[in-house]
């Protein structure tokens, strides 16, 4: 089936040091993408998404570019804050009746230390 | 206001205990979700309902059971509670499938079987 792969965590950053998440997807055809970010004690808010190859998402200085070639969707930002840490999950959609199924990756958590 | 709401945010209960958690979405979406989350943030798609119609049912014990008595909600009843049951549990809405429709998510119910 359909799977998300994204780079195990935790990752430690300093402020203002440059973030990548890498991401790739198995999906057939052209999924949907997306970056989710969670929180302490909060539900998921979406980060960003693209839904067609070489697009760019992109929100709160961070950006992610959908390549079909490769198959990924790595998360960006050039300057992280203490207030990005979080988990972040990278998600595809299915096709068909898997539309309505959002597949996840396992999440990867970012601390930002001052 | 709240777009998904759920409740409560955390129940603590004994094992063979039968509970419910609550989910409303004021968003008008037509397609509600419910999502397990375990403790190292794997988060896993259990139900979807679309239009009150049962859309997606992974493989999960059939001592969960959802209900959707309109569009706007969708509880999660589960009988017979096991340790393994232990997790936070995420209900989220999309419009039309999560194709390019991101999800909206609840803040989760913290669940715990002693």
């Amino acid at each position: 089936g359909d799977s998300v792969t994204q780079m195990e965590g935790p990752v430690t950053l300093s402020e203002e040091a440059f973030l990548t998440i890498n991401c790739t997807y198995t999906a057939t055809g052209y999924p949907s993408l997306f970056w989710y970010v969670q929180y302490p004690g909060e539900g998921l808010q979406l980060l960003l998404k693209a839904t067609k190859a070489d697009d760019k998402g992109s929100n709160k200085g961070f950006e992610a570019t959908y390549r079909k070639e490769t198959t990924s969707f790595h998360l960006e930002k050039g300057s992280v804050q203490v207030s990005d840490s979080a988990v972040y999950f990278c998600a595809q959609t299915g096709s068909g009746a898997g539309s309505y199924q959002l597949t996840f990756g396992k999440g990867t958590k970012l601390s930002v230390i001052p | 206001d709240t777009a998904v709401s759920q409740t409560p945010k955390y129940l603590v209960t004994q094992m063979g205990n039968d509970k419910s958690i609550k989910c409303e979405q004021n968003l008008g979406h037509d397609t509600m979700y419910w999502y397990k989350q375990d403790s190292k943030k794997f988060l896993k798609i259990m139900f979807s309902y679309n239009n009150k119609e049962l859309i997606i049912n992974e493989t999960v014990p059939n001592r969960f059971s959802p209900k959707s008595p309109d569009k706007a909600h969708l509880n999660l009843h589960i009988n017979s509670l096991e340790l393994g049951d232990s997790a936070v549990y995420f209900c989220a809405s999309s419009q039309g499938g999560s194709r390019g429709s991101p999800l909206h998510f609840g803040n989760g119910t913290r669940l715990t079987v002693t």
